[in-house]
């Protein structure tokens, strides 16, 4: 099993659904991230959490909201969706113990908003 | 924040050595240099990190100027599997990771 896993792994939706992006991880990391990836583009960080009382905004939050559930887990959602929110969306993990700059990426979550 | 620049794009043949540079003027004292690697719709893959001078591990080498306002990724001998797009990050205390467009290589036979 992966040890950062995303569900769904593919959603088509319609404009104005909520839909929400979950993300569990086994790896014991405090610190979880959410990006997307636009076709042809990087990574652009949406949101990111240290430990479960902190949450932060990244590059580009607007239009989205997260939970952070528990240490293992955290969630994305899309409160009224849209269609430039098509796109690839990962969720990533990192570890606090050590002075690394090593995320731990999921599988990927294709969000299609038609 | 320190801002990245990367070559969009780079072609090389099996067999080559690669060296993708990456500037970043602005880089502070506590910032540390990290490279990914990522395939068609997967997540980044960590390559490898470094401070200053040269760091090896078994897949590249990272070297860093004494002014560490740029860094270079070396990939030895290159082979098909090593088309990817590779990003350059600079990290403060580990805090964000921010990807830029990265550099997309193209390894032809």
């Amino acid at each position: 099993d992966a040890d950062v896993t995303q569900t769904p792994r593919n959603r088509i939706t319609k404009t104005g659904k909520r839909i929400m992006l979950e993300c569990s991880q086994t790896k014991g990391h405090d610190r979880m991230y959410w990006y997307r990836q636009d076709p042809g583009l990087g990574l652009r960080l949406i949101y990111y959490s240290f430990d479960v009382k902190d949450i932060n905004k990244g590059e580009i939050s607007d239009g989205y909201s997260v939970s952070r559930q528990a240490q293992a887990k955290f969630s994305l959602s899309l409160e009224s969706a849209i269609p430039n929110q098509t796109a690839l969306y990962f969720c990533a993990t990192s570890d606090t113990t050590g002075r690394t700059g090593e995320l731990f990426f999921g599988e990927g979550s294709r969000l299609t908003v038609l | 924040l320190a801002k990245t620049t990367q070559p969009i794009s780079m072609d090389s043949y099996e067999g080559q050595e690669v060296n993708i540079t990456c500037s970043h003027n602005n880089i502070a004292t506590n910032d540390y240099i990290t490279w990914y690697q990522q395939f068609p719709s997967q997540g980044p893959r960590f390559i490898i990190q470094g401070y200053k001078t040269k760091v090896t591990n078994e897949v590249a080498s990272l070297f860093i100027p004494a002014d560490r306002k740029s860094s270079t990724l070396s990939l030895p001998r290159v082979s098909l599997s090593d088309t990817a797009v590779y990003y350059c990050l600079v990290l403060y205390n580990f805090n964000k990771f921010y990807f830029g467009s990265g550099t997309k290589l193209n390894v032809k036979p």
